[in-house]
């Protein structure tokens, strides 16, 4: 079964600074998904990036970057130019290859702090 | 457009008593989830409905049971509430058709206190 290990449990970053966020999986597949979900305190669930395996490139979206080790099985969230909205739990999360029986499994998740 | 939506939003129950978490999408997906949020624990899959008439156990399925009434609709049911169930309960859908892999959506999920 896939694991998806985020080992550190909160962070804190000053305003307007960069902040990263580590995450690591456990997995014998070669082909696979890999996304970054934040909670604000409303709870709800906002899809922040998503990393297909079979790209190299590393998936941008505007502050919200990731570095993909396919081979270290790490993948960490760069947030760029922090900004008080992005205090939230920010969870990594796993899929297996397409399929209507592919699941999620999420990591623990961390607390970000954006300092003002 | 509505996306996923849940009720209740909050409930208390007490130990021993039953009841119905309701689920929704309008997004025309074919598969619908159920988790639990547990501090510490991350999202954990409690069952799944990979489309229309059929469902699957996730990780942690005892104590609950699920419906998938129709394209729509996917109801988690508490038979016997106890207070090891007290979590945040999310739904989730996403389409899955071909061999691209979609989003998945998310409720904004419902607050469960077993007393």
């Amino acid at each position: 079964a896939q694991t998806v290990t985020q080992s550190q449990p909160e962070m804190s970053v000053q305003e307007a600074e960069t902040v990263t966020l580590s995450c690591t999986y456990d997995t014998s597949e070669s082909d696979y998904y890999l996304f970054w979900y934040k909670q604000p305190p409303s709870r709800q669930m906002i899809l922040v990036i998503r990393q297909e395996a079979y790209k190299q490139q590393n998936a941008t979206e505007n502050r919200f970057s990731v570095n993909f080790q396919k081979a270290a099985k790490s993948f960490s969230l760069k947030i760029s130019d922090s900004q008080l909205g992005d205090a939230a739990m920010y969870f990594c999360a796993y899929r297996s290859p397409t399929g209507a029986n592919s699941k999620l499994t999420f990591g623990k998740g961390i607390t970000l702090s954006v300092r003002p | 457009n509505a996306g996923v939506t849940q009720t209740p939003k909050f409930q208390v129950l007490k130990t021993g008593q039953s009841m119905t978490l309701q689920c929704a999408q309008d997004m025309n997906h074919n598969s619908m989830y159920w988790y639990r949020q547990d501090p510490g624990m991350g999202l954990r899959l409690i069952y799944y409905s990979a489309s229309e008439g059929t469902t699957d156990k996730g990780e942690v399925p005892n104590g609950y049971n699920v419906s998938r009434l129709n394209k729509r609709e996917f109801s988690l049911r508490l038979e016997s509430a106890a207070p090891s169930q007290t979590s945040v309960y999310f739904c989730a859908s996403r389409r899955t058709s071909g061999s691209k892999s979609y989003e998945q959506y998310f409720g904004p999920g419902t607050r469960l206190t077993v007393t």
